[in-house]
């Protein structure tokens, strides 16, 4: 079945780049979505249609795309961004799906 | 603001079945289709399945096809999750989220979430 597989764990140091990936889109051509899940509390999109950030959303975070592998790039990371993420793209049914997860560890 | 409300915790036994709420409000709720995602604790976010509340047109996760029930009351702007033979494998976190398509049909992502409604069964 359909699966976007992240990396579970992403550590990085306050002020450095943090990347988190999401592989195995189903279909070419499908724009993914990432949430930030802090503990606790229900997901926040953070990224649209591979690269475009809702109001509200500091510009440290940023999306990109590469065939069927989709990278949220959080540049100059601060302590609040330590926090559980997640994609999201549509499989083959049309339906969005999440990816496995992230948990970014700022030291 | 957009605000979805949902209904609060609930325990069950294995074998019933549990209904959860979602109250829309600060938007027109037939205009945005909304979705349900579970989690379990210390586990990733799972799609349940789909509505749109204009049509009462629903979509199921094939894993959940032969005992999930998605309604809605369009003049209480309520969308409802009704989740059958619960076994313990279904204590979760349920959250209601808005999908947010354009007038073209493109999909712009889960804009807004309810704040989750904990299931536990246990006998």
């Amino acid at each position: 079945s359909f699966e976007l597989t992240q990396p579970p764990s992403v550590s990085v140091s306050p002020g450095q780049t943090a990347r988190i990936t999401c592989s195995g889109g189903a279909l070419p051509n499908q724009y993914a979505y990432w949430y930030q899940q802090r503990p606790g509390q229900a997901p926040l999109l953070v990224i649209y249609r591979d690269s475009e950030r809702p109001s509200g959303i500091p510009e440290r975070f940023s999306g990109s795309s590469s065939g069927t592998t989709f990278t949220l790039t959080i540049s100059g990371v601060q302590a609040e961004d330590e926090a559980d993420y997640y994609c999201q793209s549509a499989g083959s049914s049309g339906f969005y799906v999440f990816g496995t997860g992230t948990r970014v560890t700022v030291l | 603001q957009v605000q979805l409300v949902q209904s609060g915790a609930e325990v069950k036994r294995p074998g019933a079945s549990v209904k959860v709420s979602c109250k829309a409000s600060g938007y027109t709720f037939i205009n945005y289709d909304i979705n349900w995602v579970r989690q379990a604790t210390g586990q990733g976010l799972e799609w349940m399945g789909w509505m749109n509340p204009d049509s009462g047109n629903t979509g199921y996760a094939l894993k959940f096809q032969d005992r999930l029930t998605i309604t809605r009351n369009t003049s209480l702007s309520t969308a409802y999750m009704e989740l059958s033979s619960l076994s313990s494998e279904d204590t979760a976190m349920y959250y209601c989220a808005r999908y947010y398509y354009d007038s073209n049909g493109y999909y712009y992502g889960a804009d807004s979430w309810g704040q989750g409604t904990l299931v536990t069964v246990s006998s």
